[in-house]
């Protein structure tokens, strides 16, 4: 029902390697879908949106779309150790009107 | 640029007290939201405003209530404070259009003691 799954992590990475961070959920209507980063002791901050199939880009950052496996995932290219946080996968359901989803998020460790 | 607004960012208060916490916008927004967040439990709703004076709950509204008299401000009252009640509480807010991006305030730790 109000299901938005993601691995807790930590997820490990090099530095300037790619960090992929996934997330399913599990109402099949869901339209919309965000992705957060919260810095530890701060308050989540928008990365991406992405409500259509396939993949949108912004700078380093890939959102990934796939209704049909109900399915979101997240790449951070050429991860920086400032990119270390929690990440938040968000998802409106079909019928959450005003409400939406999240995940407990996971914990992304970017090691010099 | 959006911006949300909390009146405290950390607050200390005794078991039994009667607990204000507010939450102003500045981008004209028609919902607001307060959520509280918990190690290894995630971001869990509270209440929600979609309009001046109204209020639905959210998924753990016991021991809270809300008030909203003025579109930008929306108030989170803990009329009893408990120890259970510790935590951190963020706030947020998105245009009058469902399913849109919801934007935080900058949180506010409570330590009720």
């Amino acid at each position: 029902q109000k299901e938005v799954e993601q691995n807790s992590g930590p997820l490990s990475v090099p530095e300037g390697a790619i960090a992929s961070l996934n997330c399913t959920y599990s109402d099949r209507g869901s339209q919309s879908f965000f992705w957060y980063r919260q810095y530890s002791g701060k308050s989540p901050e928008l990365i991406m949106s992405i409500y259509s199939n396939g993949d949108k880009e912004d700078g380093r950052f890939t959102a990934q779309l796939n209704k049909a496996s109900q399915y979101v995932s997240l790449l951070i290219r050429d991860s920086q150790p400032s990119d270390s946080a929690t990440y938040l996968c968000a998802v409106y359901g079909s019928n959450s009107g005003y409400a939406l989803n999240f995940g407990k998020g996971t914990s992304l460790l970017v090691t010099p | 640029d959006v911006k949300v607004t909390q009146s405290s960012r950390y607050l200390v208060k005794r078991t039994g007290e009667k607990v204000f916490l507010e939450c102003v916008q500045d981008m004209d927004h028609e919902n607001m939201f307060w959520y509280r967040q918990d190690p290894g439990l995630g971001l869990r709703l509270i209440y929600f405003s979609y309009d001046v004076k109204m209020k639905e709950k959210g998924d753990i509204p016991e021991g809270y209530s809300v008030s909203r008299e003025k579109k930008e401000r929306f108030s989170l009252i803990l009329e009893s404070a408990s120890t259970n009640q510790t935590s951190m509480y963020l706030c947020a807010s998105t245009p009058g259009q469902i399913q849109e991006t919801q934007y935080f305030g900058p949180g506010t730790r409570l330590l009720v003691l």
